[in-house]
């Protein structure tokens, strides 16, 4: 596609549940990244992905947090037993990996998430 | 670490007053700087770069300013318009390493422009 798809645009879940986002990024990007944004605050990196290197999982909060990326297309992310600080903006982007080409990021609309 | 933004700072101007957005990064090594403007309920969206080896880009009325002496990196916009009320980032492209061409992100500044 032109951009980069992110579903669900919404979810609203219960506190214990699991929930999956999942990220469609622009085809030949070969870098992708999860961010999470709560309201009015910045851009909390979670997970970089970069080509078919070992991916950056600094940024991940706790083990109830992971992603996965099939080569370099759909990244899924998974989050277990949802808590209420979990509620956010999921945002996913994809850039080309190097050079001045890694320096422009589409990002996604965003995963809104609610746990209640 | 990672920037987490909490209690971004805020810049209000008038319509037409120009407008300077500052950012302190803490890299040396960094490639790239950026300059992102993100909209409200939407992703953020790249704006202007300029590379370690300049201290000065102009676009279409942003001007990046680099001062690699004391690590700043500063956004100018002229002519500030209400359509640029939103949140900037400053980000940092970092060579080298397990994470080459990971960008690293600042904390973000709310800019307010009024009528």
């Amino acid at each position: 596609g032109a951009g980069v798809s992110q579903s669900p645009s919404n979810k609203v879940t219960e506190k214990g549940k699991d929930v999956e986002l999942r990220c469609d990024p622009i085809s030949g990007h070969t870098a992708l990244y999860w961010y999470r944004q709560r309201l009015g605050q910045g851009l909390e990196f979670l997970i970089y992905f970069q080509g078919n290197s070992a991916p950056d999982k600094s940024g991940l909060p706790s083990d109830r947090f992971s992603a996965e990326r099939t080569g370099e297309s759909v990244s899924t992310l998974t989050i277990q037993r949802t808590q209420q600080e979990d509620s956010a903006v999921y945002l996913c982007a994809s850039s080309l990996q190097a050079g001045a080409g890694a320096n422009v990021l589409t990002f996604g609309a965003g995963s809104r998430l609610t746990v209640l | 670490g990672e920037s987490v933004g909490l209690h971004l700072p805020t810049l209000s101007v008038q319509e037409g007053d120009n407008s300077i957005i500052n950012c302190a990064y803490s890299n040396s090594a960094s490639d790239y700087f950026i300059w992102y403007k993100q909209e409200s309920g939407k992703g953020p969206q790249f704006i202007i770069d300029i590379r370690s080896n300049m201290d000065k880009r102009q676009g279409q009325r942003v001007t990046v300013l680099l001062n690699k002496t004391v690590k700043h990196l500063s956004l100018q916009i002229a002519a500030t318009q209400p359509g640029d009320s939103a949140v900037y980032f400053c980000a940092e492209n970092r060579a080298g390493g397990t994470s080459y061409g990971k960008l690293t992100f600042g904390q973000g500044t709310i800019l307010t422009v009024h009528p």
